[in-house]
């Protein structure tokens, strides 16, 4: 089945910085990858999602690359703010279903001010 | 809009008891969705529905059984707890359509097995 490796496990960086979280997959079918953000005792919410027929995708201070030949994807966030601590759970889409998703294991982001 | 509901929020089980979750959601969409979420492990897809009137296993199905009762409802119940349960359990829906894979969740369900 999919498999979906997710680094670093917690990343520190102060008000400001960019943070970026790596993911990499195993099935080349997959073809749909979101990033989840996950507050303090709240449910998963979609942040942003890219699909395996572009390359790169940007929401103000978010931005998603897909390097398909790789199979590895990235969340990068830009002048990061307090508010931006959470986890970040990226996903994989299982046997290009887009419907049935595999998940990292989570990133835990903390925003020093 | 509720969006998607879960009953109880939380809930202790002593081991061999059985229980069922609920999940309801008011966005009229195809697919719908059990997780649990377990410290360091990310979500793991327990069962799913990816329309109505179909089921079918994810990745860490044992102990548990699903009924998709309508379009709105999908329950996940626990026949017989067991420690190993215990986790907070996500349930999700999305409207597959050609433009949104999106999935929502919805506020969790703590449960513990003693």
């Amino acid at each position: 089945g999919e498999n979906v490796e997710q680094h670093p496990s917690t990343l520190s960086v102060q008000e400001g910085d960019s943070a970026v979280i790596k993911c990499t997959y195993s099935d080349s079918a997959s073809n749909y990858f979101p990033w989840y953000k996950q507050e303090l005792g709240k449910r998963p919410q979609l942040i942003i999602d890219i699909r395996s027929n572009v390359g790169e995708k940007k929401d103000q201070r978010i931005a998603v690359t897909l390097n398909k030949t790789a199979k590895h994807f990235s969340l990068h966030i830009t002048e990061t703010q307090p508010e931006d601590s959470a986890v970040y759970f990226c996903a994989a889409s299982i046997g290009g279903s887009n419907y049935k998703l595999t998940f990292g294991k989570g990133t835990l982001l903390t925003v020093n001010p | 809009n509720a969006g998607v509901t879960q009953t109880p929020k939380f809930q202790v089980l002593k081991t061999g008891q059985s229980m069922t979750l609920q999940c309801a959601q008011d966005m009229n969409h195809n697919s719908m969705y059990w997780y649990r979420q377990d410290p360091g492990m990310g979500l793991r897809l327990i069962y799913y529905s990816a329309s109505e009137g179909t089921t079918d296993k994810g990745e860490v199905p044992n102990g548990y059984n699903v009924s998709r009762l309508n379009k709105r409802e999908f329950s996940l119940r626990l026949e017989s707890a067991a420690p190993s349960q215990t986790s907070v359990y996500f349930c999700a829906s999305s409207p597959r359509t050609g433009s949104s894979y999106e999935q929502y969740f919805g506020p969790g369900t703590r449960l513990t097995v003693t």
